[in-house]
């Protein structure tokens, strides 16, 4: 079964330091996400991209948040400045065009 | 008013047991409707996956969306201690390539032998 690969599965930062957080899509899909879980809340959509670039992003998603796909497989969240309140669960995702998202195993960043 | 609600429960039930997970929504707008299952610590795992209203079965699965009524189910039968996990509703307005998924809070489910 084909699965959405992210490392770290766990990432410690210093607070301002900047951090990025890794996936491998699934390789047939053209569409990927971020999403994070804070501990006890619910999954709440960052950002969307498609055909290279940004389609759609959310208010969590600021200037300090950054994507990229550097190359064929990879796709990056960059966050440049941490600050504590960033520590969560970051899950990637990747579909097709009309089927149900497939997420990855996550990475739990702490921001101490 | 919250745009997706869903009952944290914990939910405790005994093997066998028919379970009945639950969401309610308040934008009419959502069309696509999926249900999720999480393990501690790790990533949603895609369980159903329906369009507009109706029902969907797979194996021990069912879903249901009522539009009308702006509430989905999922129905769990013969449950199994393996099914104890957290299990998230999720909804778009549209394609799930094209829209962000807003989530619930997802309700805790134990399964007891």
């Amino acid at each position: 079964e084909p699965e959405v690969t992210q490392t770290p599965s766990h990432q410690v930062t210093q607070m301002g330091q900047e951090v990025i957080l890794r996936c491998v899509p699934i390789s047939n899909h053209l569409y990927f996400y971020w999403y994070r879980q804070i501990l006890g809340q619910k999954v709440e959509f960052l950002v969307s991209f498609y055909n290279n670039e940004i389609s759609e992003k959310s208010e969590i998603f600021d200037d300090q948040f950054s994507v990229e796909r550097p190359d064929g497989s990879n796709f990056t969240l960059k966050i440049r400045s941490t600050k504590l309140e960033d520590s969560a669960m970051y899950f990637c995702a990747s579909s097709e065009w009309t089927s149900g998202y497939t997420f990855g195993s996550g990475t739990r960043l702490t921001v101490v | 008013q919250k745009e997706v609600e869903q009952d944290p429960g914990p939910l405790s039930v005994p093997e066998g047991a028919i379970v009945s997970l639950n969401c309610t929504y308040s934008n009419s707008a959502f069309q696509y409707f999926m249900w999720y299952r999480q393990y501690s610590r790790k990533g949603p795992e895609l369980l159903m996956y329906t369009y507009s209203s109706g029902n969907k079965e797979d194996g021990r699965f069912t879903a249901q969306v009522d539009k009308s009524s702006k509430y989905i189910s999922l129905f769990i039968r013969d449950s199994q201690p393996s099914d104890s996990a957290t299990y998230l509703c999720a909804m778009s307005g549209f394609g799930g390539s094209q829209g962000n998924l807003i989530f619930g809070k997802g309700t805790k489910l134990s399964v007891k032998p």
